[in-house]
């Protein structure tokens, strides 16, 4: 009953690193997509995919790249990092039928120093 | 204007009183509404969807109002439990795009 899984939970990288966290779900869900959540700021979406093979940009996608190789799958890579994408992650999914409830990672939180 | 507002809070209120939260959205064309919970540290978590004609979910009732475009959540009876930053979801457009207001924390005091 794992649902989605997301890691690592915690990480700490230098300015100029590269890094991938990692999001798998188990509920053969369409849609997948990475949020980052900054005080005051909510929930802010930087990609999202809606099947294997497609993914498209959100409001805040510079700095990150996504891919989506499997349905199960969706891993967000930080490219250079920077002190900026300081932040708490969260991977979504969610089916595109009935409610369309999106279920949630636990969240990683990353800090860039 | 953003696209989904709420009120940040924090709503601070005794044991047994009844709360009410408003989130405003911007874009007339939205389909889907949602409350999420989300408590410290954790993930979101979906509390209830919000249909037109109003819903209630034990103490929890949600109401749409299309004309206004508003949601808003109502809980009744609050709990120490119900401690937590409640969210307002928006769905629109043929993919999907969910946007998340940036929530409204209430914290419930013996």
């Amino acid at each position: 009953n794992a649902g989605v899984t997301q890691t690592p939970k915690f990480q700490v990288l230098k300015t100029g690193q590269s890094m991938t966290l990692q999001c798998a779900q188990d509920m053969n869900h369409e849609y997948m997509s990475w949020y980052r959540q900054d005080p005051g700021m909510g929930l802010r979406l930087i990609h999202y995919s809606v099947g294997a093979g497609i993914t498209d940009q959100g409001e805040v996608p510079n700095g990150y790249n996504v891919s989506r190789s499997t349905t199960e799958d969706f891993p967000l890579r930080l490219l250079s990092a920077a002190p900026s994408q300081t932040s708490v992650y969260f991977c979504a999914s969610s089916s595109f039928t009935g409610t369309t409830e999106a279920f949630f990672g636990q969240g990683t939180r990353l800090t860039v120093v | 204007r953003k696209e989904v507002e709420q009120d940040p809070g924090p709503f601070n209120v005794p044991e047994g009183a009844t709360v009410a939260f408003n989130c405003t959205y911007s874009n007339s064309a939205s389909q889907s509404f949602f409350w999420y919970r989300q408590d410290c540290r954790k993930e979101p978590k979906l509390l209830m969807s919000v249909y037109s004609s109003g819903n209630e979910d034990g103490r929890f009732t949600a109401q749409l109002n299309r004309a206004s475009q508003y949601i808003s959540l109502l809980i009744r009876d609050s709990k120490l439990s119900d401690s937590a930053t409640y969210l307002c979801v928006v769905r629109s457009g043929g993919y999907q795009k969910v946007t998340f207001g940036t929530g409204t924390k209430l914290q419930v005091i013996p």
